[in-house]
């Protein structure tokens, strides 16, 4: 079973901070998405990124999938009460259909 | 934008119950679907992929005839878990593939046995 670490595993940080996450493998994988989970609620898929070396923005969040498309990173700037939640990323391998998941952020941010 | 639904949000059954959890994707159809399974602070674990017609295929470790898996449609895949006990208590969540790598989930099923 492929392992996907996240770190930090927990961050609480002021509004208005800027944060990354991490999502490391020493798996390849053919895609890599991140998803946003509230309390009781499923997760919410934030981004996919296929290509190594991609970037994705998604108005305060950056996302990039390292160049060997074996790690990702989750950049927030200017973090506001909202983006509270559990951060997961998850991997897909080369003709597998399962996406691993990788063992989770969980992220306050404190106004 | 794609939309999964899971019926009940929530249920709570007695031990040596069955409890059927329903998982549907609202707005496009799904040759296949996820049934995870998720402890409190922790991540996802994957018990089943689901395939339109045909059998589920397990995870190891996930007993097949306790978690009966059905998917009898593109947009439909149901979950029942038999003779329930309390060690079954979890927050069950559902997802449909849409492209070859988008994966959308489901709000998820609180099951407590008492």
């Amino acid at each position: 079973t492929q392992l996907l670490e996240q770190s930090p595993q927990f961050l609480s940080i002021q509004e208005g901070e800027n944060l990354t996450v991490y999502c490391n493998s020493s798996s390849v994988f053919s895609s890599l998405q991140w998803y946003r989970q509230e309390p009781g609620e499923g997760p919410v898929l934030l981004v996919t990124v296929v290509t190594g070396g991609e970037v994705k923005k998604l108005k305060r969040l950056t996302f990039q999938f390292g160049d060997a498309r074996k790690d990702s990173s989750l950049h927030i700037t200017a973090a506001q009460p909202g983006d509270t939640g559990l951060y997961l990323c998850a991997g897909r391998n080369f003709g597998n259909e399962k996406l691993t998941f990788g063992t989770g952020t969980r992220l306050t941010i404190i106004p | 934008g794609a939309v999964v639904s899971q019926h009940p949000s929530w249920v709570i059954c007695k031990s040596g119950t069955s409890v059927k959890i329903e998982c549907r994707s609202l707005d496009f159809q799904a040759t296949t679907m996820f049934w995870y399974r998720q402890f409190p602070k922790q991540s996802l674990m994957l018990m089943a992929t689901s395939n339109e017609g045909s059998k589920a295929t397990y995870e190891q470790g996930v007993e097949k005839d306790k978690f009966l898996i059905n998917h009898a449609s593109l947009t439909l895949s149901t979950l029942t878990v038999t003779s329930a006990h309390p060690e079954d208590s979890s927050f069950y969540i559902c997802s449909a593939r849409l492209l070859s790598y988008e994966q959308y989930f489901g709000p998820g099923t609180r099951l407590t046995v008492t």
